[in-house]
């Protein structure tokens, strides 16, 4: 059980483009999503928590109006990433809790690569 | 600077040798965890271990805990190439679901 999905896996796109990625809970509800974003060879830095039903919150730095969060349902939380850049490639991975101290269960990730 | 800093940054063992991690944070904690990343995919938990505890053995790891020290220890033991991949250990502050990350340990072990 506690697994999550994240959908697609890797993805490649131009320039001022958005790209939509999808985390899935698949066998339990995720009361709270968080979304990370891990440059090559360093560690991940959490940029939102999100909880379902309600706005997301950023971590200083993180503009809220590029990297869009909505987290509609309880096994479903997406990022957005507006007007994408070269320096927006990363891995991003998101993580699914079923919340109340619940552990962090953590997706594949997806490498987005913008040219 | 960042909570949770691991080292070395890089370890390099034979296949059988043991392999010791350490991690150290600045802030008080409720549980600290450690994860294991392969290259380009995502993390595997492998261990939590509580404020509480001073010690937790799951298989071939071994968790220290040190709350005076502000640090955490992993060993695996008797490695295996299969072991090859990054570490990272992570906390979490009491009243927080929030995980702090560490740079991470990159294991390489050698068949």
């Amino acid at each position: 059980g506690a697994v999550v999905s994240q959908h697609p896996s890797r993805v490649i796109c131009k320039s001022g483009t958005s790209v939509k990625i999808e985390c899935r809970s698949l066998d339990f509800q995720a009361t709270t999503m968080f979304w990370y974003r891990q440059f090559p060879k360093q560690s991940l830095m959490l940029m939102a928590t999100s909880n379902e039903g309600s706005k997301a919150t950023y971590e200083q730095g993180v503009e809220k109006d590029k990297f869009l969060i909505n987290h509609a349902s309880l096994t479903l939380s997406t990022l957005t990433v507006t007007s994408a850049h070269p320096e927006d490639s990363s891995f991003y991975i998101c993580s699914a809790s079923r919340g109340g101290g619940d552990e962090q269960y953590f997706g594949p990730g997806t490498r987005l690569t913008v040219t | 600077s960042q909570q949770g800093e691991e080292d070395p940054q890089a370890l390099s063992i034979q296949e059988g040798e043991n392999a010791t991690m350490n991690c150290s944070y600045k802030t008080s904690i409720n549980n600290l965890q450690w994860y294991r990343q392969n290259s380009g995919r995502g993390l595997v938990h492998l261990i939590l271990i509580r404020s509480n505890e001073r010690e937790k053995h799951s298989g071939r790891l071994r968790v220290t805990l040190d709350t005076s020290k502000k640090s955490s220890s992993l060993l695996i033991t008797a490695s295996r190439a299969a072991d090859t991949a990054s570490y990272f250990c992570a906390t979490d502050k009491a009243g927080s679901y929030q995980l702090t990350f560490g740079k991470g340990t990159k294991l390489s072990v050698i068949p």
